[in-house]
């Protein structure tokens, strides 16, 4: 069965570090552009980075220079490191799956959410 | 301000048809031939409804169908049925390789 896994939220104080992680099964991570995306508290769906099979990444302006895709294919897992944390960074974090046929990108495969507060 | 505007909101009664606009105010989309629509049901996972504007991925009911015209992208639920009720998001590739998704757009299926 095709299915993603996010781990590693929780509560971190404001300028602090989290890595979250995204364990994936039934299929490679390394075989497929793979996403994260969050949602903050009463808030729409925000994109925040994307990781291409040949390693290139790309990341929306509210993140870059902060956050950090990766992904070990030793361990099939995705990651997101995320440093310098704010307020505004509250919110359930997605990682996903792109559908392979799509031109565009098109999140096809979603995980469960991991939420992150970050709160003194 | 997302560059993807939808409607705040759409209804309609069980068996009607409704549509939901996603319109790009930005020239960050370049050709808006990329666009996707999901359902997301708060506290789920999104689903992804629509890609490449028009293509369904399986699984997906054909009730739901894309288009576009100019700037504009629609999706289309026909048919409406009490479970199409939840909040619906378009996104679209921009020129720099990332994403945008417009605000969403909450259906009422009445």
């Amino acid at each position: 069965e095709v299915q993603l896994v996010e781990s590693g939220g929780g509560l971190v104080q404001p300028g602090g570090s989290l890595r979250l992680s995204c364990a994936a099964s039934g299929f490679p991570v390394s075989s497929n552009y793979m996403n994260w995306v969050r949602q903050a508290p009463g808030k729409g769906l925000e994109w925040l980075s994307i990781i291409y099979t040949g390693g290139s990444t790309y990341y929306a302006d509210s993140v870059k220079g902060r956050f950090t895709i990766a992904r070990d294919s030793s361990k099939n897992t995705l990651y997101l490191q995320m440093n310098s944390l704010r307020a505004e960074d509250t919110a359930v974090y997605f990682c996903a799956r792109d559908e392979p046929r799509a031109m565009g990108y098109a999140m096809d495969v979603w995980g469960q959410g991991t939420p992150v507060t970050v709160s003194s | 301000q997302s560059a993807l505007t939808q409607p705040a909101s759409v209804s309609g009664s069980p068996g009607q048809s409704i549509t939901i606009s996603c319109t790009a105010t930005s020239s960050d989309v370049g050709g808006y031939n990329f666009v996707s629509w999901y359902q997301h049901h708060p506290g789920k996972a999104p689903k992804l409804m629509i890609y490449d504007v028009s293509s369904r991925p399986s699984g997906v009911s054909d009730r739901f169908s894309g288009s576009k015209s100019g700037n504009t992208a629609s999706l289309t639920i026909s048919g409406l049925q009490a479970e199409d009720e939840s909040d619906y998001y378009c996104s679209s590739l921009t020129r720099n390789n990332t994403l945008l998704f417009g605000g969403g757009t909450k259906l009422t299926v009445l």
